[in-house]
């Protein structure tokens, strides 16, 4: 069974980079037919997708978080890492790592989320 | 992009059947049939209930079932139970090659 989960700071000051890690567990991360990806989700409020990244290193970004994106892809770890610059309170939510399929049609597996808050 | 168009709220009462609706365009949900509904409790990641607009990943209940007309895709739940109130979202795959949500909606099971 596949797991993901991530890791990284629960506390960014504002305007510093937000950078957190997922690392893939029971299945392989160059798996031809996955695509890797992160969700946040503000407290409250709905999901959103930050962007996916494929084993090659082709990416996807969301266009309104595009400028400040950065997602990578580590295959002889099995890991992937999101890292999002110049946040403000707005970026505080829980973020989810998760498994996407082609076209990103179903997000079939998911971290169990961490909450990181911008504050000072 | 702009997140796809969803009631906030829907409810009905155990045994009834409802329907959620998630609104796009012709660049997303019009134009491909990649469309998903994910439910949601509180505190937990979301789980996938429906994919390909209308496909039912194993496991899930077949009181779970998807369609799509023009850029309006639907998710109809049937004989609801107590165990299905939760948060429903809708996602589709763009022309952009991205990925849009819903806004979600709240069912509740009266």
């Amino acid at each position: 069974q596949l797991q993901l989960q991530e890791s990284g700071p629960g506390l960014v000051e504002p305007s510093e980079t937000l950078s957190l890690m997922c690392s893939v567990s029971g299945g392989s991360i160059s798996d031809s037919s996955s695509y890797w990806g992160w969700i946040r989700q503000p407290p409250g409020r709905g999901l959103e997708w930050i962007g996916s990244i494929f084993y090659t290193g082709r990416t996807y970004y969301s266009p309104s978080l595009k400028s400040r994106v950065t997602i990578s892809v580590d295959t002889s770890k099995n890991r992937f890492s999101l890292k999002l610059s110049s946040v403000t309170a707005a970026d505080t939510a829980v973020y989810y790592c998760a498994r996407l399929g082609p076209y990103f049609r179903s997000i079939d597996f998911w971290g169990q989320g961490t909450l990181v808050t911008v504050s000072s | 992009q702009s997140a796809l168009t969803q009631p906030a709220s829907v409810s009905g009462s155990p045994g009834q059947s409802i329907t959620i609706s998630c609104t796009g365009t012709n660049s997303d949900v019009g134009g491909y049939d990649y469309v998903s509904w994910y439910k949601q409790h509180p505190g937990k990641a979301p789980k996938v209930m429906i994919y390909d607009v209308s496909n039912r990943p194993s496991g899930v209940s077949n009181r779970f079932s998807g369609s799509k007309s023009g850029n309006t895709a639907s998710l109809t739940i049937s004989g609801l139970q107590a165990e299905d109130e939760a948060d429903y979202y809708c996602s589709s795959y763009t022309r952009g090659s991205t990925l849009v949500f819903g806004g979600g909606t709240k069912l509740t099971v009266l």
